[in-house]
């Protein structure tokens, strides 16, 4: 079965309007989760890195105030994507690192669509 | 800025072939090395992962390193249209290396591999 849930798995919104999207690891104990987006025929870019219970690193080019994301626990990310604009849409991934043998897995991704 | 290149295909192959794909990275201080297949609308999935110079099988799969040559491979023996797919080499940008966090990702190469 799934390790990594995602949701929504698909988002529509109008433009302006802030998405949340939870990533959810299911099997163990995720201490990093890290959040990519994908544009279409473009590779996995990587937007920032979640420890629990501790502020997420962006990466450069990354604005933290419009990416907000919460790691609140070892098993629950969020990333809310903040008066979202249509160069937004994109396809954003978790994926999430962690348990006794460093496991790595992605979550299905979300597809966001912003009109 | 670390790096991860590929050439983007496509890579056309006839059934039953070897599929050649190949990664160069930027940054010598790398030291995990991993291979993720990627369908159309969906994420990633991990094929093979490789930290030591040689040769590392794993059913019709082979990944070899070159750290010298900073060159990362994927050997795909007896290619099947199922194999058909989008294939990413990644490079753990993590400081010090060991343990995969970090992730970066190249734009990947489109596998086609004709029936």
């Amino acid at each position: 079965g799934a390790v990594v849930s995602q949701h929504p798995s698909r988002v529509i919104c109008k433009s302006g309007t802030s998405v949340k999207i939870e990533c959810r690891s299911l099997d163990f104990q995720a201490t990093t989760m890290f959040w990519y987006r994908q544009f279409p025929k473009q590779s996995l870019m990587l937007m920032a890195t979640s420890n629990e219970g501790s502020k997420a690193t962006y990466e450069q080019g990354v604005e933290k105030d419009k990416f907000l994301i919460n790691h609140a626990s070892l098993t629950l990310s969020t990333l809310t994507v903040t008066s979202a604009h249509p160069e937004d849409s994109s396809f954003y991934i978790c994926r999430v690192s962690g348990g006794i043998y460093n496991e790595q897995f992605f979550g299905p991704g979300t597809r966001l669509t912003v009109l | 800025q670390k790096e991860v290149e590929q050439n983007s295909g496509p890579l056309s192959v006839p059934e039953g072939a070897i599929a050649s794909l190949n990664c160069t990275y930027s940054d010598r201080g790398s030291q995990s090395f991993f291979w993720y297949r990627q369908y159309s609308g969906k994420s990633p999935e991990l094929i093979m992962f490789i930290y030591s110079n040689g040769d590392k099988e794993d059913g019709r799969f082979t990944a070899q390193l070159n750290k010298a040559s900073q060159y990362v491979s994927l050997l795909i023996r007896d290619s099947q249209p199922s194999d058909s797919a989008t294939y990413l080499c990644a490079v753990d940008g993590s400081l010090g290396g060991g343990a995969t966090n970090k992730l970066i990702f190249g734009t990947g190469t489109l596998l086609a591999v004709q029936p």
